[in-house]
């Protein structure tokens, strides 16, 4: 059975310090992973996309995936207020049948 | 960023009552995905969309449920005879393949009285 497990918070922290995010997997059929952003009653805002294990960045994001451990991580550097949302993974295996989400952490950023 | 575009934003209707939920999803792009999150709960997957027919469907997609591609641009979702328990956002996403970013657009409301 497909489940990914996400602690849903809140995690709050004071602006300017690194965030840690994460998620554990139990199904090794996931192949490629994924990190959202989700503001109340809005879409989810894709902001990084791997696929392989190891580290991948894009500005002050950082996604991390091992694979051995069935384990992803998110991290944020240098966090803003506007940063404070829900984030959410998501991952998907080899088919077309979607992607599971977590739960999603809910992520306080105070100034 | 790509952009999926859903109408309407918000929907209210009466139980038992049919709605459409529309799409429009990235031009390019050749599968199209239906997603629900219940108030408060995970997204779930609902059902994937490719070549004018359905890939896969999750066990919430029953027989109340359909898909269609009326035209080359939409993408909609009906739900035949509402329930209270499908009150919803409702999500609508456009990756370029099945493996690859999926793009989300910004969701439909259902409330479901």
């Amino acid at each position: 059975q497909k489940e990914v497990e996400q602690d849903p918070g809140p995690l709050s922290v004071p602006e300017g310090a690194i965030v840690s995010l994460n998620c554990t997997y139990s199904n090794s059929a996931f192949q490629y992973f994924m990190w959202y952003r989700q503001y109340s009653r809005k879409g989810p805002e894709l902001l990084m996309y791997t696929y392989s294990s190891g580290n991948k960045e894009d500005g002050r994001f950082t996604a991390q995936v091992d694979k051995s451990s069935k384990y992803i991580s998110l991290f944020i550097r240098d966090s803003q207020p506007s940063d404070s949302a829900t984030y959410l993974c998501a991952m998907g295996g080899g088919g077309a049948d979607g992607l599971t989400f977590g739960k999603g952490t809910h992520l306080i950023i105070q100034p | 960023e790509p952009e999926v575009t859903q109408t309407p934003s918000h929907q209210v209707t009466q139980m038992g009552q049919e709605v459409i939920l529309r799409c429009v999803p990235i031009s390019n792009h050749l599968y199209f995905y239906w997603y629900r999150q219940i108030l408060g709960q995970k997204v779930e997957f609902l059902v994937s969309f490719y070549n004018n027919e359905i890939s896969e469907k999750s066990e919430i997609f029953d027989d109340q449920f359909s898909v269609e591609r009326p035209d080359g641009s939409n993408f909609t979702l009906k739900i035949r005879s509402t329930k209270l328990e499908d009150s919803a956002m409702y999500f609508c996403a456009s990756p370029q393949g099945i493996r690859t970013e999926a793009f989300f657009g910004q969701g439909t409301r259902l409330t479901v009285v």
